[in-house]
């Protein structure tokens, strides 16, 4: 397998702008994880799907971040409209189950100009 | 608030000594903890786990954590620590549903 997989993998944009990033995660995992870390605030859990269902988006940071995941292979982060204090890596992760460890992608690191 | 907590940002060793590094958690329940490490431009691999039985657990790479409830604590050790063991390493915390929180890192310096 794979493991996860992340594009981009480097995105920059400008202030306003719409941005996706977007995660494959591994399969036969039922779980989807999106978490954001920067230097300021550590890596913190964005929001976590559990076959293909929303289950807690309690740490979305506000309405301009917005997450689907339409099939058990694919999910999407979309952040609309972009600011600069959302620089940062985002990384997704799936696991089997609440027992098992979670495997992360290699990060898209977001620039927002 | 549930929390899990580095003390330390920064711990140096050198190389062949032995090396921990430590976490405590506040959380509810009986959760679930695991060890990462991350190297530079990578993400989170996983390194142990606890959920229960031995409170000492054996991972990957020749690392190890031990678990006490009394002193709600989960630090990782290795033995003899390489050069390459440098990184950042994160303590979490499994507990609820699926909720995970992490520590802030603690970055590993091994000197040869």
């Amino acid at each position: 397998d794979a493991g996860v997989i992340q594009s981009p993998r480097h995105e920059v944009t400008e202030m306003g702008q719409e941005v996706t990033l977007r995660c494959k995660p591994i399969s036969g995992h039922d779980y989807l994880f999106w978490y954001r870390q920067t230097m300021m605030r550590g890596l913190e859990l964005l929001i976590y799907f559990n076959n293909n269902v929303p289950i807690d988006d309690s740490g979305m940071p506000e309405d301009r971040f917005s997450a689907k995941m339409p099939n058990a292979s694919f999910s999407t982060l979309k952040i609309q409209p972009s600011e600069p204090r959302d620089s940062a890596v985002y990384f997704c992760a799936s696991s089997k189950d609440r027992g098992n460890e979670q495997f992360f992608g290699p990060g898209t690191r977001l620039t927002v100009l | 608030a549930q929390s899990v907590a580095q003390p330390e940002d920064q711990v140096n060793v050198a190389e062949g000594n032995p090396l921990t590094v430590k976490c405590t958690y506040s959380v509810s329940g009986n959760p679930y903890l695991f060890w990462y490490v991350q190297y530079p431009n990578r993400g989170l691999q996983f390194l142990l786990k606890y959920i229960t039985g031995d409170n000492l657990v054996k991972g990957s790479y020749g690392f190890e954590a031990e678990f006490n409830k009394s002193q709600t604590s989960f630090h990782l050790k290795k033995p003899s620590a390489l050069v390459s063991d440098s990184a950042l390493y994160f303590c979490a915390a499994h507990y609820g549903g699926f909720k995970t929180i992490f520590g802030a890192g603690t970055r590993l310096f091994v000197k040869a």
